[in-house]
């Protein structure tokens, strides 16, 4: 049972443009957010994160938001950028979880076009 | 910064074959994490760690052990490896204590079994 989806494999924007990636969850008691862009041949690395007690987190050109009643959150990056080619996975940790435990999205492989 | 060093980018084994894959990291951090990826799956958490020689499994534990005799040191061991082994394997290590700190990744070993 995938907790933590993301519906589109791949995305292609040009660059300049906004991309938006889309995560859905299924698990109420999921409190806490992240972001993860993986290049090939490296590990993933911690891109933004939200807690459920925000709808949106900006960080310069990425801001993710959190719609809870929906059990959805987007990652928009702003102007997207050639370098911004990666995939980006989407992670959740429960409250209970004092582990620091995550479950992972599929990834949505971006490609950003010159 | 953090590193999370895994010992090998590339590793061809044979089924049947005792595989050892290492990490470490150098922030001495409690918690410590074994994934696999593969394509449209996402991350799989195998087993993770949240101290010295304490050790829980996560969803995919089968055919898989590990061992965390020092802090830094996290180990993967495949028993007797099967072709549905092949895969790429990923570390990852977080303070505890902190409980919305983000997970950091080795750049991953690509393990093909023959």
């Amino acid at each position: 049972d995938q907790q933590v989806k993301q519906n589109s494999p791949s995305l292609s924007v040009q660059e300049g443009r906004i991309s938006i990636l889309n995560c859905d969850y299924t698990n109420s008691m999921f409190d806490y957010f992240l972001w993860y862009k993986k290049y090939p041949a490296e590990g993933p690395t911690f891109l933004i994160s939200i807690s459920s007690i925000k709808d949106k987190n900006e960080d310069g050109r990425f801001t993710v938001f959190l719609n809870k009643s929906a059990k959805h959150l987007s990652l928009h990056i702003v102007p997207s950028q050639p370098g911004d080619s990666a995939v980006y996975f989407c992670a959740a940790n429960a409250h209970s979880s004092n582990t620091g435990k995550l479950i992972f999205g599929q990834g949505t492989t971006l490609q950003v076009k010159p | 910064d953090v590193k999370v060093t895994q010992s090998s980018r590339y590793l061809v084994k044979r089924t049947g074959e005792k595989v050892f894959l290492e990490c470490v990291q150098d922030m001495d951090h409690e918690n410590m994490f074994w994934y696999r990826q593969d394509p449209g799956l996402g991350l799989r958490l195998i087993y993770f760690s949240y101290d010295v020689k304490m050790k829980e499994k996560g969803d995919i534990p089968e055919g898989y052990s590990v061992s965390r005799e020092k802090k830094e040191r996290f180990s993967l061991i495949l028993e007797s490896a099967s072709t549905n082994q092949t895969s790429m394997y990923l570390c990852a290590s977080r303070p505890a204590g902190e409980r919305n700190q983000p997970q950091h990744f080795g750049d991953g070993t690509r393990l093909s079994i023959l």
